[in-house]
């Protein structure tokens, strides 16, 4: 099983800044990792699929970028609504599926 | 519009059965495979089953494997998870979700609630 680990857990950054956050995987998954956003109550909303592509309706604001075992999601300029929790995803090598365990982008 | 609405949820006693159900409507469902995600209370997400289009290939986590069953209807667009012998770790939000590799929908979710 291919595990995850997002960094850092959380976050505190103000609106405006850059924020960037990272997804390690135990081997390589190729370009095959996905992020997600999911505000509370909400269910998860794609934002970047194979490291790199902007989902549909996705800002702009938003890029991954990566391959192998390290991958980042940047965020250029912070708006309020981007605020949340983002999980990685892999599915190069499954079953399982697997997630990264979230980073939670706070307002400082 | 892609919509998926999961019902079926609710709270049963550990060792009980419930049966999820997820509407899928505004694309062709049995053109795309199907998932179900879960999400425990305050916890992450957690893939738990996946099934092809034409339900002839399924996966499971290790977590749910012999104890849940995925299955789909495609007359009906209609993904199903049938759950038995359910404990407290089964507890949490299950989403169902389309995919195409990755989630690219998904529903609001169905809560199971896992309790004596």
């Amino acid at each position: 099983e291919i595990v995850l680990t997002q960094s850092p857990a959380t976050l505190s950054l103000s609106p405006g800044e850059r924020a960037t956050l990272s997804c390690r995987a135990s081997q390589s998954v190729g370009s095959y990792l996905a992020w997600y956003q999911q505000k509370p109550g909400q269910a998860p909303r794609l934002l970047i699929y194979d490291a790199s592509k902007r989902a549909t309706g996705i800002p702009a604001r938003f890029s991954g970028s990566g391959s192998g075992t390290d991958f980042t999601l940047t965020i250029s300029s912070l708006e309020p609504e981007d605020f949340a929790v983002y999980y990685c995803q892999q599915r190069d090598n499954w079953p399982p599926i697997t997630f990264g365990q979230g980073t939670r982008l706070e307002i400082k | 519009e892609v919509q998926l609405v999961e019902s079926g949820g609710g709270l049963v006693q550990p060792g009980g059965s419930l049966r999820l159900s997820c509407a899928a409507s505004g694309f062709t469902f049995r053109s795309y495979e199907m998932n179900w995600v879960r999400q425990a209370p305050g916890k992450g997400l957690e893939w738990v089953s996946y099934i092809s289009t034409r339900g002839s290939t399924i996966y499971y986590a290790d977590s749910v494997k012999g104890r849940f069953t995925i299955s789909r209807d495609n007359a009906k667009n209609s993904l199903y998870l049938q759950m038995n012998n359910l404990g407290a770790e089964d507890t949490a939000l299950y989403y169902c979700a389309r995919s195409e590799g990755t989630f690219d929908y998904w529903g609001q979710g169905t809560l199971v609630t896992v309790s004596s």
